[in-house]
Formats: C-alpha cells, sequence, structure tokens
C-alpha cells in the first residue's frame, strides 16, 4: 500500500478483556517497529520484528503484551487482561530493511481506551 | 540508558517568526537523529534525519542540527506559518538498538 495502515483506528474496551491490534506496513518493508503513546509523552518502543522473528522485544512491559507477525508483513499486537493503565495511542511503523540509517515510516495508530 | 528530552515543552508564536526547537540526548553514542511531526490524532511525518557523522539537514524552510559530542540538536523553522502549528519530537536511534528513543514533544502554535 501506499503508507502504514493501522486497523482499528479507536478501540474502547473493558477491563479484562482481550484485544487485537494490526498493522499493515508499507509493502516489501521487512523491518516492522511496535510503539506506545500515552497522551503528552512521545512515543515508547514496545517490540521490533525483521521478517517474521521477533529481533527484540525488550520494550514489552510485561507478560501480558505479545505480537505476531506471522508471514513477514501485517503484525499484530495482542494484549490479554487489559488495564486501564494500557490506554494510550498503539503506532506501528516500519522501514525498508532495519538497517541502522534508515527512517521509519509511521501509521496513524491506533487509540486504545481501557475502561 | 538513553533519556530525550524537549525544550520548550509548549510555543506559541506569531505568524512570520523564525523559531527554534530544542532536544537534548544524555548518551552521545547515537547513529542517528530524526525530527518528527505529530499532528493531533494523527501518527509521526519524519522532518528530517540526520546521521551521526552529519552536522545538519535542510529541507525547505527547516534545518536541524546536531552536536552529537555535546548530546543536542536543534530544529530551526524560518518564516512560521498557521500549518506548522503541531508537535514536533525528536527521536535517537543509538548504537544499542533497532528502535527510536524519543522526546516528549515541543507542542508549537503559530497564530495568524
Amino acid at each position: 500500500g501506499a503508507g502504514v495502515s493501522q486497523t482499528p483506528s479507536n478501540k474502547v474496551t473493558e477491563k479484562g478483556k482481550y484485544v487485537e491490534l494490526r498493522c499493515d506496513p508499507i509493502s516489501g518493508h521487512t523491518a516492522l517497529y511496535w510503539y506506545r503513546q500515552s497522551l503528552g509523552q512521545g512515543p515508547e518502543f514496545l517490540i521490533y520484528f525483521q521478517g517474521t522473528g521477533a529481533a527484540d522485544d525488550s520494550g514489552l512491559p510485561n507478560d501480558r503484551f505479545f505480537a505476531v507477525r506471522p508471514e513477514g508483513s501485517v503484525s499484530t499486537l495482542k494484549i490479554q487482561r487489559t488495564e486501564r493503565g494500557d490506554s494510550a495511542v498503539y503506532l506501528c511503523a516500519s522501514s525498508s530493511s532495519g538497517t541502522w540509517g534508515e527512517t521509519q515510516y509511521f501509521g496513524p495508530g491506533t487509540r486504545l481506551l481501557v475502561l | 540508558k538513553q533519556e530525550v528530552t524537549q525544550i520548550p515543552a509548549a510555543l506559541s508564536v506569531p505568524e512570520g517568526e523564525n523559531l527554534v526547537l530544542n532536544c537534548s540526548f544524555t548518551d552521545s553514542a547515537i547513529y542517528n537523529l530524526q525530527w518528527f511531526r505529530q499532528d493531533p490524532g494523527k501518527g509521526l511525518t519524519s522532518l528530517l534525519l540526520i546521521q551521526s557523522s552529519q552536522r545538519e539537514q535542510t529541507s525547505g524552510r527547516l534545518n536541524a542540527s546536531l552536536d552529537k559530542s555535546s548530546g543536542r540538536s536543534t530544529l530551526y523553522i524560518a518564516a512560521s506559518q498557521p500549518g506548522d502549528s503541531a508537535t514536533y519530537l525528536c527521536a535517537v536511534r543509538d548504537n544499542y538498538g533497532q528502535n527510536f528513543v524519543f522526546g516528549p514533544g515541543t507542542r508549537l502554535s503559530v497564530l495568524p
């Protein structure tokens, strides 16, 4: 596609529920990143994929968070037993090959609200 | 652990003014630094990417400088316009990981 797309754009859920957030990167981009942005803050890194594998998941806050990218394109961020503190905008980015000098292209984000 | 700060947190200027946004980072072992723009409810748009070996980058009315040894970058916006109103984020990619570390942003309002 022309850019990174994310669905849904907004998600409201209740505490304790399970949610899935989807990211569709730019076609052909092998590197994919998930970030979380709380109100008034800059994005915080969650996880980085190179192809199908998670090359760096050091930013995942706890084991309720999990992400997959089974075919090396679309990625899904999964949050179990959601908590009110999980409310944030979840941003996805992709880059061509993940090499050091590249820029990352960001999607519009999914705004998650946990009631 | 790399930390990025931005000053000021918010800035309001009349149209036509030149302005400077500041970014500081604690670990100078960076690979590159990037300035982004974020409009309300939208994702991030890349403005300028400066590699660690570079001192500055220019695009139109924007100029970004990098002083790696002192841990600072500035974004200069010339002849500001109301359409420049947005949050400006700087982010550094250090030598230890593939991800960016972001500052909290500067919220800019340019008044007509």
